[in-house]
């Protein structure tokens, strides 16, 4: 069955660095997504992406988040200057029509 | 607030037995969505609904719009069922709302 893959599974780095996190989604989906849960919190939507272009974003997905999808398979998040609070299971998913798919996460551990 | 809330919050259940979860939201959608998380944290998408009911398996969720509320049920509930299950929709602007989700454990 297809998967949305996520690397890496789990990234050390520290306060004020950037991180590049990295999806692959299923090739034939349209809609790409990036989530984020913060340990023993609910899954936060951060971002929705169609069209090459951002079609959705949350209040959290402030100027320090970006998104790109750079040759037409990857799917990135870019987190500019991590702080202490963006700790957190960062989780890609794509979709086509009803058929929606999660990736199984990055963990990002902020120091 | 809370846009979505679900019920209950944790659910301790004996093999076979039938199991609810309820979801009720407060905004507009065009979809509703169950999810499965593991205790690894993946999360698995089990059905998106935006109108009526979908079975699959031992799993059926329904959904009533007029009253902005959704249910997931597991007949003949196994250990290997026990997992946090997740109710999200997509509300106005395509925004995505969770729930806290409901823990469950099926016990032998």
């Amino acid at each position: 069955e297809p998967e949305v893959t996520q690397t890496p599974s789990h990234q050390v780095t520290q306060m004020g660095q950037e991180v590049i996190l990295r999806c692959v989604p299923i090739s034939n989906h349209l809609y790409f997504y990036w989530y984020r849960q913060i340990l023993g919190q609910k899954v936060e939507f951060l971002v929705s992406f169609y069209n090459n272009e951002i079609s959705e974003k949350s209040e959290i997905f402030d100027d320090q988040f970006s998104v790109e999808r750079p040759d037409g398979s990857n799917f990135t998040l870019k987190i500019r200057s991590t702080k202490l609070e963006d700790s957190a299971m960062y989780f890609c998913a794509s979709s086509v029509g009803s058929g929606y798919t999660f990736g199984s996460g990055t963990r990002l551990t902020v120091v | 607030k809370n846009e979505v809330e679900q019920s209950p919050q944790n659910l301790t259940a004996q093999e076979g037995e039938f199991i609810t979860i309820n979801c009720s939201y407060s905004v507009g959608i065009s979809a509703l969505h169950w999810l499965q998380q593991h205790p690894g944290g993946g999360i698995v998408s089990l059905f998106m609904l935006s109108s009526g009911k979908k079975k699959h398996g031992r799993l059926i969720a329904t959904i009533n719009i007029q009253e902005k509320h959704s249910s997931l049920h597991i007949t003949a509930s196994h250990p290997r069922d026990s997992a946090v299950y997740i109710c999200a929709v997509r509300g106005p602007g395509n925004q995505f709302y969770f729930g806290t989700g409901t823990s469950l454990t099926v016990i032998p």
